[in-house]
């Protein structure tokens, strides 16, 4: 059980260029949430899933978008990178609203 | 508009003692907080939450206070232990989202 995983765990863009982010949980939970979090600041909200098929924006979505084909995977994708999103980016699943469960991020730096 | 609040942005105790971290919120459509723990290059992992119809949950050397009136709750870890060093944060959920609302965190040393 590996429960959430990230890939990769580093990266360095140049400004403008285009990456995907993936997500995967193996506990079949419906809720999955990306989040980023920048220096001194708790996690934002950038978008989530309540399940396949269904994804919503959160605090912070502009520069990002997402799918959710499965119920397995919830990719971040950034289609024209931005200094301003250089950031640690977690992503999360939970079985309801509450608790969830987080990978181990990555760290993006766009320059 | 900062709907949860940790104001204190690092606290030392020696260990032994008693860890009390605070947290504020002002959205009054909170129905449930939780408490997250994060160690460096990891992700948060769930610690405690604790519903509004309560005013205490415990789980072992944690508990989380609630007071509804204040818009406040804390989390006391006793006694507190050096494994405990990690940034701790307070999330908030409930009313028209069902999404968590993050506090900006809490950095806690434990002195050997």
């Amino acid at each position: 059980n590996a429960g959430v995983t990230q890939t990769p765990k580093f990266r360095i863009l140049k400004i403008g260029q285009s990456m995907t982010l993936q997500c995967a949980q193996d506990m079949n939970h419906n809720y999955m949430y990306w989040y980023r979090q920048d220096p001194g600041m708790g996690l934002k909200l950038i978008y989530y899933s309540v399940g396949a098929g269904i994804t919503d924006k959160g605090e912070v979505p502009n520069g990002y978008n997402v799918s959710r084909s499965t119920t397995e995977d919830f990719p971040l994708r950034l289609e024209l990178a931005a200094p301003s999103q250089t950031s640690v980016y977690f992503c999360a699943s939970s079985p309801t609203v509450h608790e969830q469960y987080f990978g181990p991020g990555t760290r993006l730096t766009v320059t | 508009d900062q709907q949860v609040k940790q104001n204190s942005p690092s606290l030392s105790v020696q260990e032994g003692r008693i860890s009390i971290l605070n947290c504020d919120y002002t959205n009054s459509m909170f129905d449930y907080f939780l408490w997250y723990k994060k160690y460096p290059a990891e992700g948060p992992t769930f610690l405690i939450s604790i519903s509004s119809i309560k005013d205490k949950n415990e789980d072992g050397r944690f508990t989380v206070f609630l007071n509804k009136s204040a818009k406040h709750l804390s989390l006391h870890i006793v006694p507190s232990q050096p494994g405990d060093s990690a940034v701790y944060f307070c999330a908030g959920i409930g009313g028209a989202t069902n999404k968590l609302i993050f506090g900006t965190g809490t950095l806690l040393a434990v002195q050997p």
